[in-house]
């Protein structure tokens, strides 16, 4: 079955450090690729995705790439912000067979800045 | 745009009590919504597959006959814990698809409900 794999956390940076949080997937076919940002309290929001290979998803600074080669979805930005303090979660969703659309999620990275 | 409401965002109620949480798309026509479990500093599973007109399909594991769910409209789908126990009290968050299953559109949030039985 489809599986998504985060880095552990928690991470914990500075305001204005670099952050990256790894994320590998296994899927049976070729999945859409997606970050998702869930705040205290409230539902996910949709941060950024990548529907094929080597596609480049972006938004309000992060950045992710589908990397086929490497089933890998790593999420990136440049320099974190305070208001960046969030739990992101990695997710695939099949595009064929009877789990198509289906969301698979990782176990979530607890991101916490200071300032 | 995209914009999927729950309601409520927390309830609390005795053991025994039926709740009813409702997922409303309110910008577009969600054929397809689905329906999370999270539980305190995990992930979200999947519990069912809500569809339009039609019978909900559940997860393995998942009860039917406890987690009621029915999706009438284009715009609304409602998830009812029937007679609902201590071990029910999680965060639940519905999800809509905008487009169709296989048109590879993100799936929308709703700011998820808090459930708390006592």
């Amino acid at each position: 079955g489809n599986s998504v794999t985060q880095m552990e956390g928690p991470v914990t940076l500075s305001e204005e450090a670099f952050l990256t949080i790894n994320c590998t997937y296994t899927a049976t076919g070729y999945p859409s690729l997606f970050w998702y940002v869930q705040y205290p309290g409230e539902g996910l929001q949709l941060l950024l995705k990548a529907t094929k290979a080597d596609d480049k998803g972006s938004n309000k600074g992060f950045e992710a790439t589908y990397r086929k080669e490497t089933t890998s979805f790593h999420l990136e930005k440049g320099s974190v912000q305070v208001s960046d303090s969030a739990v992101y979660f990695c997710a695939l969703s099949e595009t064929g067979g009877t789990s198509y659309g289906k969301l698979t999620f990782g176990q979530g990275t607890i991101l916490t800045v200071h300032p | 745009g995209a914009v999927v409401s729950q309601h409520p965002s927390r309830v609390i109620c005795k053991s025994g009590t039926s709740v009813k949480i409702e997922c409303r798309s309110l910008d577009f026509q969600a054929t397809t919504m689905f329906w999370y479990r999270q539980f305190p500093k995990q992930s979200l599973m999947l519990m069912a597959t809500s569809n339009e007109g039609s019978k909900a399909t559940y997860e393995q594991g998942v009860e039917k006959d406890k987690f009621l769910i029915n999706h009438a409209s284009l715009t609304l789908s409602t998830l009812t814990v029937t007679s609902a126990h201590p071990e029910d009290s999680s965060f639940y968050i519905c999800s809509a698809l905008q487009g169709s299953l296989y048109s590879n559109q993100p799936q929308h949030f709703g700011d998820g409900t808090r459930l708390s039985i006592l």
